[in-house]
């Protein structure tokens, strides 16, 4: 039984551009939760999916950031118009229910670089 | 809002000490505590699961204890090995997840 999978594990953008980060749940898996780990701090919630809903968005900033985990296919985080300060470790964990009372499993991150 | 603390923020210690971490959080209404390895560069590894009924879970040379109504977990190694050398991170589960910023543990051999 694979992990999650996370792609890609490294990600440049320029200031401005569009970043995309995919999250493979572990099979069977039905929630996910994206986290951002910035530098010498630690991991904060972003969101929290099931497939084709979002439950709880509020660790997510206002503007440039969504989510989705459509029916088929993996979960996205996208961030528009970049900038310096997105640079940062994202995890995506999913879990086969709810995280109240299941066990997260976590993917080994994507580190985005902003230049 | 919840805060999770872990202290120390780094610790050094001999091969084969056993050593304690510690986690503490400021609201005792959660679901369960769970501890994680995280290696330089690398993602989450799960070590245990406390739900907010249990007292302690076990797995090889780990124990992690849960004591909700002083709000505190802690994380117990056996022996230490210079493998274990990570950062250790507990995370509580309430209306969402929240972890603690770490301890960074370096097992000298």
């Amino acid at each position: 039984n694979a992990g999650v999978m996370q792609n890609p594990r490294h990600l440049v953008r320029r200031r401005g551009q569009e970043a995309r980060l995919r999250c493979s749940p572990m099979k069977g898996h039905s929630h996910v939760y994206w986290y951002r780990q910035l530098p010498e701090e630690g991991l904060k919630f972003m969101v929290y999916l099931q497939k084709e809903n979002i439950i709880d968005e509020s660790g997510m900033p206002k503007e440039r950031f969504s989510a989705e985990f459509p029916k088929e296919g993996p979960s996205i985080l996208r961030i528009q118009q970049v900038v310096r300060g997105d640079s940062a470790a994202y995890f995506c964990a999913s879990s086969p229910g709810t995280y109240s009372y299941n066990e997260q499993f976590f993917g080994p991150g994507t580190r985005l670089t902003v230049l | 809002k919840q805060e999770v603390t872990q202290i120390p923020a780094a610790l050094s210690v001999p091969e084969g000490e056993n050593l304690v971490l510690n986690c503490s959080f400021t609201d005792s209404a959660i679901y369960n505590l769970q501890w994680f390895r995280q290696d330089p560069g690398k993602g989450l590894t799960s070590l245990l699961l406390i739900q907010s009924s249990q007292r302690e879970q076990t797995s090889g040379r780990l124990n992690a204890s849960l004591d909700k109504s002083s709000g505190r977990s802690t994380l117990y190694i056996a022996a230490s090995q210079p493998g274990d050398s990570a950062t250790y991170l507990c995370a509580a589960t309430g209306n969402q997840f929240y972890f603690g910023t770490g301890t960074s543990l370096t097992v000298i051999p």
